[in-house]
């Protein structure tokens, strides 16, 4: 089975700091796509940033960026510049045919 | 924006009885996904329908089905509901393919 691994339940970071979240995968695939995707208290779960596993370049949203080692089947994501509307649940995901592979979740803390 | 919608924020139902959970999305995607979330589990992908009348079983279909009579609906059905189906339940579309999936706000399910 295809898995999805983030080993960190929870993450903490101050306002205007930075912070990584990992995330690793392994899949059978030679053709997939990874998601990072955001839940907030209470709120519906929207997409951060996606990466194509075929594009060497990392992906970048703003103040989201990936750190992607295919290799390595690594995907880590990075927040700069944290801000109290980041604070939430993370959760990584890779394709698997149609459907996504989920992580168990990071929750972010943002503190003043 | 596409918009997917669950029909009920909140559901409390008996053991035993049968229950229908509905999700509508307005962007005539071609796929849609039923996840049930569970704190420290992450998401897990009940069933996901990638036509009308299509459907496939994801990694826990037991205790469920599905019907998908028409391409913006996509039912979740539990014939006989147990305690142990409490949980909050995620409905997403996605264009074709692999791609982005657009979530539901989800529907928090208590079986007493």
């Amino acid at each position: 089975a295809q898995t999805v691994t983030q080993s960190q339940p929870e993450m903490s970071v101050q306002e205007a700091e930075t912070v990584t979240l990992s995330c690793t995968y392994d899949t059978s695939e030679s053709d997939y796509y990874l998601f990072w995707y955001k839940q907030p208290p209470s709120r519906q779960m929207i997409l951060v940033i996606r990466q194509e596993a075929y594009k060497q370049q990392n992906a970048t949203e703003n103040r989201f960026s990936v750190n992607f080692q295919k290799a390595a089947k690594s995907f880590s994501l990075k927040i700069s510049d944290s801000q109290l509307g980041d604070a939430a649940m993370y959760f990584c995901a890779s394709s698997s045919g149609y459907a996504l592979n989920f992580g168990k979740g990071t929750s972010l803390l943002v503190t003043p | 924006d596409v918009k997917v919608t669950q029909s009920s924020r909140y559901l409390v139902k008996r053991t035993g009885e049968k229950v229908f959970l509905e999700c509508v999305q307005d962007m005539d995607h071609e796929n849609m996904f039923w996840y049930r979330q569970d704190p420290g589990l992450g998401l897990r992908l009940i069933y996901f329908s990638y036509d009308v009348k299509m459907k496939e079983k994801g990694d826990i279909p037991e205790g469920y089905s599905v019907s998908r009579e028409k391409k913006e609906r996509f039912s979740l059905i539990l014939e006989s509901a147990s305690t142990n189906q409490t949980s909050m339940y995620l409905c997403a579309s996605s264009l074709r393919g692999v791609g982005e999936q657009f979530f539901g706000p989800g529907t928090r399910l208590t079986v007493l």
